[in-house]
């Protein structure tokens, strides 16, 4: 158990209202990643984060913000949620170590409707 | 840009079955590959992994080798059991940066019956 949580496991909402995901992780790692999971996409990385405010775009950054102000809390924000943001959304850290050979452990993820 | 290749689902097989999930990437360097599996309703499981070429990782049965000649790091299992039943993902670590982004294949879905 890599002490992830994610909140809420569940929301639906209307376009162009704002909504804020929560990861929490209990281990004090550096590493923690927001990725969207969507059918024939796989996973892909939205924001990362390397250490308190310290915070760089993935992938599919676009209409997506983040923050961590502290180091178990990384917060994902839509600012004006559009349908094309529904999607199962997870948060990941990483083991702390040198190299690339850490793996990624994962929250139980939040899956988010917009209407 | 560096990806990951999966071969498409879903993939039907009966209990006792062998299993094969073809993985494929395309990467500069030599990534560390992993093997990912996510039951319905779950996040994200670590299943296995590789950091070097001809490195085989291995769990609850599962194997998968690092091939550096054919890019590949497909993964096997004997003797499937309807436990199994979830989605496969591969993935590599893009160290662009050093941040450890993964890099996944689009998943496989795996389906044992009895």
């Amino acid at each position: 158990d890599a002490g992830i949580t994610q909140s809420p496991r569940h929301k639906v909402t209307e376009t162009g209202t704002p909504v804020t995901l929560r990861c929490h992780q209990t281990e004090n790692h550096r590493y923690m990643y927001w990725y969207r999971q969507d059918p024939g996409h796989g996973l892909r990385l939205i924001h990362y984060s390397y250490g308190v405010k310290d915070t760089d775009k993935g992938e599919v950054s676009d209409g997506y913000s983040v923050s961590r102000s502290k180091t178990e809390d990384f917060l994902l924000t839509l600012e004006s949620a559009t349908s094309s943001q529904t999607s199962v959304y997870f948060c990941a850290i990483r083991e702390s170590g040198t190299g690339d050979s850490q793996p990624q452990h994962f929250g139980d993820g939040t899956r988010l409707s917009i209407l | 840009g560096n990806s990951v290749t999966q071969m498409e689902g879903p993939v039907t097989l009966s209990e006792e079955a062998f299993l094969t999930i073809n993985c494929t990437y395309t990467a500069t360097g030599y990534p560390s590959l992993f093997w990912y599996v996510q039951y319905p309703g779950e996040g994200l499981q670590l299943l296995l992994k590789a950091t070097k070429a001809d490195d085989k990782g291995s769990n609850k049965g599962f194997e998968a080798t690092y091939r550096k000649e054919t890019t590949s790091f497909h993964l096997e299992k004997g003797s499937v059991q309807v436990s199994d039943s979830a989605v496969y993902f591969c993935a590599l670590s893009d160290n662009g940066g050093a941040t450890n982004k993964l890099i996944f294949g689009t998943g496989t879905l795996l389906a044992v019956q009895p």
